[in-house]
């Protein structure tokens, strides 16, 4: 979805909380706000999922801008296990998901 | 409860064959969707359901088919496989749309020569 951008790639150091951003600029009042991640030859896995207040979750911390038009997918204390393409997706409220074109975590012990 | 299930893993088609890629539910879900990965791409939907009898297009429709007789089967259909549906194929299932979480199956990797 051109409209839900995201940085290409991140590096975190492990053990340190990261900070995944999107930019969903052109989201609606009733779009719902999903992440997802990826591994290699897997399917993607839900993380978390919100539509205006922050929310947390066992995985992870989504936090919503004021004005919607961006959020931060936190991981409090990134694992190795953690390194995977991370997916933002506006849901408008109905049927669809959008997704964008992923953000790939890298976490150097 | 095995989730969202998938077959094949993998195929190969040569250009004009016909398949259908299976995927089948087991939660009880009403949404369920169909998705293509290109290489380091995003995904796509292609096709999705809200309910046995009900299906609609997604951003990406020409050149499938499904059909959902059943709450649990949502099948895709390929009629004439041409090189550009080469790609990763991903099922997924929800309970209320875009108001829950989606699960995904582990995917057909189809190539089309």
């Amino acid at each position: 979805d051109a409209k839900t951008t995201q940085p290409n790639s991140m590096e975190s150091n492990e053990e340190e909380p990261v900070h995944l951003p999107c930019n969903h600029s052109t989201i609606s009042g009733t779009d719902y706000i999903h992440w997802y991640r990826q591994l290699p030859s897997q399917g993607p896995e839900y993380v978390i999922h919100g539509l205006t207040s922050n929310v947390n979750n066992r995985m992870a911390s989504l936090a919503i801008a004021e004005d919607r038009k961006s959020s931060t997918l936190i991981l409090h204390r990134a694992t190795l296990r953690d390194a995977a393409v991370y997916y933002c997706s506006r849901a408008p409220a109905g049927n669809q998901f959008y997704f964008g074109t992923g953000t790939s975590l890298t976490v150097i012990p | 409860n095995a989730g969202v299930t998938q077959t094949p893993k993998f195929r190969i088609l040569k250009i004009g064959q016909s398949m259908t890629l299976q995927c089948t539910q087991d939660m009880n879900h009403n949404y369920m969707y169909w998705y293509r990965q290109d290489p380091g791409m995003g995904l796509k939907l292609i096709y999705y359901s809200v309910g046995a009898g009900i299906t609609d297009k997604g951003e990406v429709p020409n050149g499938y088919n499904v059909s959902r007789s059943t709450t649990e089967d949502f099948p895709l259909r390929l009629e004439l496989a041409a090189p550009s549906q080469t790609s990763v194929y991903f099922c997924a299932s929800s309970l209320s749309g875009t108001r829950s979480p989606q699960f995904f199956g582990p995917g057909t990797r189809l190539t089309v020569l």
